[in-house]
């Protein structure tokens, strides 16, 4: 069993649709979950980044942690078509130094 | 945001030949860069965890005379893909955190897209 599931999808909303992309894990030691966005042949690049359970917004984007249900998410209000990419959930057990564990990434289409 | 280059962006090669990618922090020290491997559809695996000034540790079943990891300085990285054949062909990314600490996330490159023909 991997230490992180994510549903690869694929996932297609209409523009303007609420997105929910969700990850859960079973290393209870992971304390740092972070969500990435990769569009194609690029790097991933840094959406949201929380430490302990509960919600952190940035715009259009929410994470929530809960870890008494090992359960992360990444909510996207007013979804764009350039919202279209790969989403990728991430935990680390510690950060400066420690290695990330990813998932699998779930592909999100949205449709103008 | 940190900004962390990676070059080149692709590279193809004839198999038995050897790749050199490197991975520079723009803007930032690095002490700890990190490189994965991705094939498609599928997420970042892991392949070594690159220490400034010291030797790289490789994850299980990554083989380190393969890919060869130099850290030489703080802002400088590279992987060699050594002998390549066509199944090292994937895309690879490396990845820096910040000594100062001032960002608590790595950084990703842009990625290597990596062909062996």
């Amino acid at each position: 069993q991997k230490e992180v599931e994510q549903d690869p999808g694929p996932l297609s909303v209409p523009e303007g649709a609420i997105v929910s992309l969700n990850c859960t894990y079973s290393n209870s030691a992971f304390q740092y979950f972070m969500w990435y966005r990769q569009y194609s042949r690029k790097g991933p690049e840094l959406l949201m980044y929380t430490y302990s359970s509960g919600n952190k917004e940035d715009g259009r984007f929410t994470a929530q942690v809960d870890k008494s249900s090992k359960y992360i998410s990444l909510f996207i209000r007013d979804s764009q078509p350039s919202d279209s990419a790969t989403y990728l959930c991430a935990m680390s057990v510690r950060t400066n130094a420690g290695k990330s564990t990813f998932g699998d990434g779930t592909t999100l289409t949205v449709k103008p | 945001g940190a900004v962390v280059s990676q070059h080149p962006s692709w590279v193809i090669c004839k198999s038995g030949t050897s790749v050199k990618i490197e991975c520079r922090s723009l803007d930032f020290q690095a002490t700890t860069m990190f490189w994965y491997r991705q094939f498609p559809k599928q997420s970042l695996m892991l392949m070594a965890t690159s220490n400034e000034g010291s030797k790289a540790t490789y994850e299980q079943g990554v083989e380190k005379d393969k890919f060869l990891i130099n850290h030489a300085s703080l802002t400088l990285s590279t992987l060699t893909v050594t002998s390549a054949h066509p199944e090292d062909s994937s895309f690879y990314i490396c990845s820096a955190r910040d000594q100062q600490g001032r960002f608590t996330e790595a950084f990703f490159g842009q990625g290597t897209r990596l062909t062996v023909v």
